[in-house]
């Protein structure tokens, strides 16, 4: 089945150590984004690649980079995880983006529970 | 612009029925309807676009208001596995902005 797989499920770090998120998908979308997402709040997009084209969020940290290096894969790196970045991360496709329809339709991976000590 | 959702949360029994509301200060070209159940990513249900139609799934439905910039999702009869966190999302410039979410809890 297409899908959208996130490696690891669970991710313990410490405080400042660099964490990398692994996400990858199966359904040839253009299109991939990371969320963060805390509890009881909704998932608050930090960037998204259109094809190898990097679109980053206006207030998402320099903190938090990421890389795409083919279409099925895209890493999300924290380069000093502080105890505020204790949070669900969110990998999702779509087709295209924008006024797009269904083609604008996401389609979201398990996420990566990341806690930080 | 974060469309709104309302209410915020809702608490029903099984067996009762449930709209949760979703508007945008913008027009409106598409809306798409997410379940989030705890400690789960979000699940495409459904998208509605410009038109005013109605879309189903399961039990569950909802409708697209152009003009007054509003989509309303439907639960009917309820069941426990509708319990969870719906998201309404609006199409932006590159991207879809998703509400605030409204807590759905189904008790027996």
């Amino acid at each position: 089945d297409a899908m959208v797989i996130q490696n690891p499920r669970y991710q313990v770090t410490q405080f400042g150590k660099p964490v990398t998120l692994s996400c990858s998908q199966t359904l040839n979308h253009n299109v991939m984004y990371w969320y963060q997402q805390k509890s009881s709040q909704a998932p608050k997009l930090l960037f998204h690649y259109y094809d190898k084209d990097f679109n980053n969020e206006a207030d998402t940290p320099d903190n938090f980079q990421s890389r795409r290096p083919n279409t099925s894969f895209c890493f999300l790196d924290i380069r000093s995880p502080g105890l505020g970045d204790a949070a669900m991360y969110l990998c999702a496709t779509s087709r295209d983006r924008g006024r797009a329809g269904p083609l604008n339709t996401q389609y979201f991976g398990p996420g990566t529970r990341l806690t930080v000590l | 612009q974060q469309p709104v959702q309302s209410p915020q949360a809702v608490i029903l029994r099984e067996g009762e029925d449930a709209v949760i509301n979703c508007s945008s200060s913008k027009a409106l070209y598409s809306v798409h309807w997410y379940r989030q159940k705890h400690g789960e990513a979000p699940v495409f249900l459904m998208i509605l676009l410009k038109g005013g139609e109605q879309k189903g799934h399961e039990k569950i439905s909802a409708s697209f208001n152009e003009k007054k910039q509003q989509s309303s999702l439907y639960l009917t009869a309820s069941q426990l596995s509708y319990s969870g966190t719906y998201f309404c999302g609006t199409e932006g410039a590159q991207k879809l902005v998703f509400g605030q979410g409204t807590r759905l809890t189904i008790n027996p």
